[in-house]
């Protein structure tokens, strides 16, 4: 067990819906990043938050959106979905702003479908 | 951008063998992180190496890193059934932001 958590284990939706993802960082971790895992694509970063902010941005679509609040536990927001979202969505956390080697732990992840 | 290929994609083991996994980066590594994902799991985190030539050992996993080569080996010895998972190599990109990219994982099976 990372400490990582991850809310819903599984998500079944349809297409043109919305849907919210949650993530509790491990106790201490400042940083929490998002990834998406897919067959075709791998697992790629899609966003990062530390203390309450966006630090970085990676192939995040713009109908996905994320937040980090003050008890540091984060959502990834996605919208209008499509067939193609469908993936194992990753939360991950580290101690601090990583650049400084900092490891991060992966929570069990989200298996969104989207039919 | 920073690509990391993993060879082999996959690999058939007997219990009791020894096997390696190699991560090759296309730019200089900045940190290179092995973890483990049973399939549709979490990752589970292995080791860090952040040094040209640091060598490091979980049980019976070692990892090494060659900086010059830009390339990082995993290790297992004696290989048992508790082994078997997809191995991903991560590394921090371009060392000014802290996300990392991945290869595209071993999948390592292990026959008893």
């Amino acid at each position: 067990d990372s400490g990582v958590t991850q809310t819903p284990k599984h998500l079944i939706t349809a297409t043109g819906q919305r849907v919210t993802l949650r993530c509790s960082p491990r106790s201490g971790d400042l940083s929490v990043y998002w990834y998406q895992q897919s067959l075709d694509q791998g697992l790629q970063f899609l966003i990062q938050y530390y203390n309450g902010e966006e630090r970085a941005k990676g192939n995040i679509l713009e109908r996905f959106s994320a937040q980090q609040f003050p008890d540091l536990h984060s959502e990834l927001n996605l919208s209008s979905l499509e067939l193609g979202d469908s993936a194992l969505y990753f939360c991950a956390s580290s101690v601090a702003l990583a650049g400084s080697q900092e490891t991060q732990y992966f929570g069990p992840g989200t298996r969104l479908l989207v039919l | 951008s920073q690509e990391l290929e993993q060879s082999p994609q996959s690999l058939i083991v007997q219990e009791g063998k020894n096997l390696t996994i190699n991560c090759t980066s296309s730019k200089t590594l900045y940190g290179l992180y092995w973890y483990k994902q049973k399939y549709g799991e979490g990752l589970i985190f292995l080791m860090m190496l952040q040094k040209g030539g640091e060598e490091k050992s979980h049980e019976k996993i070692t990892a090494k890193l060659d900086e010059k080569k830009q390339q990082s080996s995993l290790h297992i010895t004696a290989s048992q059934p508790s082994h078997a998972g997809i191995y991903l190599c991560g590394a921090e990109r371009g060392g000014s932001q802290g996300n990392l990219i991945f290869g595209k994982g071993t999948k390592l099976s292990v026959k008893p």
